[in-house]
């Protein structure tokens, strides 16, 4: 059974990186696999973040302008963000998701990560 | 990018109703549509895949249909456990995108 969990520091100052992580477990990150993290602002849906697939491969919500980075390292068999130059609408729970396919769907999530920005 | 949105933002329902959520994307998408649920403090639940595919263990008083640009999400019977919020999701483009939301109360 494909287990993720999110850590990550909870509080984190305006301008700051925000660094979150993704761990598996059941599985392997060098499976044929998409790796993604989606977020919810207080009170509202749910974004799109970015994804990372079993090539390398990876693709961005535009809205972000460049400040994500997906990044995955197999000897940890964890995936990971980092958002830079945080401010407080990036004030959040941070899930991260995984699918085995384009067409699948985010079969697996993680539990969630609140982020609070804030100084 | 390609916009989806989802008809209506809330829904007023009883439990034993018939329940019909529509999905429409700005561009044509195919069958890259899914179906989440959401409760507040737990995470989304993929309920259909691939537009019209049960996940498993879903129960199948859920079902999905459509292709192109217009999708439903149908519960034949709404039960007390399906109050939530349900959303849909595009993968047809590399960038993904989310509807905006149905709140079934």
């Amino acid at each position: 059974q494909v287990q993720l969990r999110e850590s990550g520091p909870g509080l984190v100052k305006p301008s700051q990186t925000l660094s979150l992580t993704c761990t598996l477990s059941g599985a392997s990150i060098r499976g044929g696999y998409y790796w993604s993290w989606v977020r919810q602002h207080p009170g509202k849906g749910l974004d799109w973040i970015a994804y990372i697939n079993y090539s390398g491969t990876t693709h961005y919500n535009p809205s972000l302008k460049s400040r994500a980075t997906i990044s995955a390292d197999s000897s940890k068999n964890q995936f990971s963000l980092s958002l830079t130059s945080v401010t407080a609408a990036d004030t959040a729970v941070y899930y991260c998701a995984f699918g085995s396919g384009t067409s699948a769907g985010l079969a697996v999530w993680g539990q969630g990560t609140s982020v609070s920005v804030s100084s | 990018d390609i916009q989806m949105t989802q008809y209506p933002s809330t829904l007023s329902a009883s439990v034993g109703d018939r329940v019909i959520i529509t999905c429409r994307a700005s561009q044509s998408i195919r069958t890259y549509l899914n179906w989440y649920q959401h409760k507040p403090g737990r995470p989304p639940k993929l309920l259909i895949y691939s537009a019209s595919s049960l996940q498993s263990g879903v129960p199948s008083r859920f079902s999905g249909s459509g292709s192109g640009t217009d999708f439903t999400l149908t519960i034949s019977s709404l039960q007390p456990e399906d109050f939530a919020t349900y959303y849909c999701q595009q993968t047809y483009s590399t960038l993904w995108t989310f509807g905006q939301g149905t709140l079934v109360e």
